[in-house]
């Protein structure tokens, strides 16, 4: 099945500074990408997607980029700012019928203002 | 619009009790709904999923069953808790054929 690494597992960076966040999966079928962030004590929230006939996806100050031969794929945060402080966790999805997310360990960002 | 409860918030339970976690979605039909556990330090595990009334995928051999006995509730048990068990239990649902996944609240489950 389907697994997901996800690197590093805690990021410090300066308020106004960049975070970058990068996770690996292992099944080559997988073809969605979504990012989640979660405040403390909070439910996940989807952030930004990305499919496998992208490479690249940008919202504002949130893009995420996908090497789909090396099956990775990167979550970039410009313009850190302290609200950003969160974690977050990638994800991939296999087109089995039935959407399911196999998720990364997450990442636990702290923006230090 | 769309909403998902899940109950209770927090619970505290000690070994070998049993244990009932509901989950309902309102606002919509027949959608895919999952069961999560993200434990200290890991990331969200998928435990179960449901894409209908009745039916249930298992993703890992463990202590737990889930049971969807109707369209828009599901049902996270177990007859024996474990200290493993302890956790913070998530359930989402999916619109069948979309992409996104909204979470619950979740459960906070303490075993002592």
């Amino acid at each position: 099945g389907e697994n997901v690494e996800q690197h590093p597992s805690t990021l410090s960076v300066q308020e106004g500074d960049s975070a970058v966040i990068k996770c690996t999966y292992s099944d080559s079928a997988s073809n969605y990408f979504p990012w989640y962030k979660q405040e403390l004590g909070k439910r996940p929230q989807l952030i930004i997607d990305i499919r496998s006939n992208v490479g690249e996806k940008k919202d504002q100050r949130i893009a995420v980029t996908l090497n789909k031969t090396a099956k990775h794929f990167s979550l970039h945060i410009t313009e850190t700012q302290p609200e950003d402080s969160a974690v977050y966790f990638c994800a991939a999805s296999t087109p089995s019928g039935t959407y399911k997310y196999i998720f990364g360990t997450g990442t636990r960002l702290k923006v230090l203002a | 619009s769309q909403t998902i409860h899940q109950w209770p918030a927090t619970l505290v339970q000690p070994v070998g009790s049993p244990l009932s976690l509901e989950c309902t979605v309102e606002g919509t039909s027949n959608p895919n709904l999952y069961w999560y556990r993200q434990a200290a330090g890991r990331g969200l595990q998928l435990l179960f999923y449901s894409v209908g009334i009745g039916q249930i995928s298992s993703e890992v051999p463990q202590n737990l069953s889930a049971s969807r006995p109707q369209d828009r509730q599901f049902i996270l048990s177990s007859k024996k808790l474990l200290l493993s068990d302890s956790g913070f239990y998530l359930c989402a649902w999916m619109r069948s054929g979309a992409t996104e996944a909204f979470f619950g609240q979740g459960t906070r489950l303490t075993v002592v």
